[in-house]
């Protein structure tokens, strides 16, 4: 057990729908991190968020948004859904603001279908 | 653009043998270097990883070696077992600052 948690475990929409993915991070981690996996690809980093604020930037669709809450954990909101958007959504954290040399932890992910 | 390539997708090996997966990266400014192994159905645990000032990372049976001219790093796995079966992704950062960039994995099947 990594010690973040991802809610839901899977989620089944139609195009066109909103849903939000949560993540609450590691105890004492203040970095969170939100990454898509897409069928045989390699993870793609979306967004990160250090202590409340956005830390660094991917390759985030203008669709998606997220936010860290003041008690570390974050939401991660996918709107207008595509097909396309179908993948892993996996959120990892860290301790510190910098990814190189922090290790992360990851949740075991969101499963998200859009029919 | 991939900035970092595993171009195994596959690799089957004999339990008990080396098991060695294949990193290679095209950004010189990559400074630091990680190896994470994912099971089915979790997320990616980290396993090893090295700083370019290194060479060579051991931590038990795992082993990274980096080749800076050749922007190439492997993976050692010896001797596999088959808890290893997994897909193993490699990852580099330019700065402890900046975000990782991803491989697609290899995924790596230990035979009895």
């Amino acid at each position: 057990d990594s010690g973040v948690t991802q809610t839901p475990k899977h989620l089944i929409t139609a195009t066109g729908q909103r849903v939000t993915l949560r993540c609450s991070p590691r105890s004492g981690d203040l970095s969170v991190y939100w990454y898509q996996q897409s069928l045989d690809q390699g993870l793609q980093f979306l967004i990160q968020y250090y202590n409340g604020e956005e830390r660094a930037k991917g390759n985030i669709l203008e669709r998606f948004s997220a936010q860290q809450f003041p008690d570390l954990h974050s939401e991660l909101n996918l709107s207008s859904l595509e097909l396309g958007d179908s993948a892993l959504y996996f959120c990892a954290s860290s301790v510190g603001p910098g990814a190189g040399q922090n290790i992360q932890y990851f949740g075991a992910g969101t499963r998200l279908s859009v029919l | 653009d991939q900035q970092v390539k595993q171009n195994s997708p596959s690799l089957s090996v004999q339990e008990g043998r080396i098991s060695i997966l294949n990193c290679d990266y095209t950004n010189s400014m990559f400074d630091y270097f990680l190896w994470y192994k994912k099971y089915p159905a979790e997320g990616p645990t980290f396993l090893i990883s090295i700083s370019s000032i290194k060479d060579k990372n051991e931590d038990g049976r795992f082993t990274v070696f980096l080749n800076k001219s050749a922007k190439h790093l492997s993976l050692h796995i010896v001797p596999s077992q088959p808890g290893d079966s997994a897909v193993y992704f490699c990852a580099a950062s330019p700065d402890s600052n900046y975000q990782l960039i991803w491989g697609a994995g290899t995924k790596l099947i230990i035979k009895p």
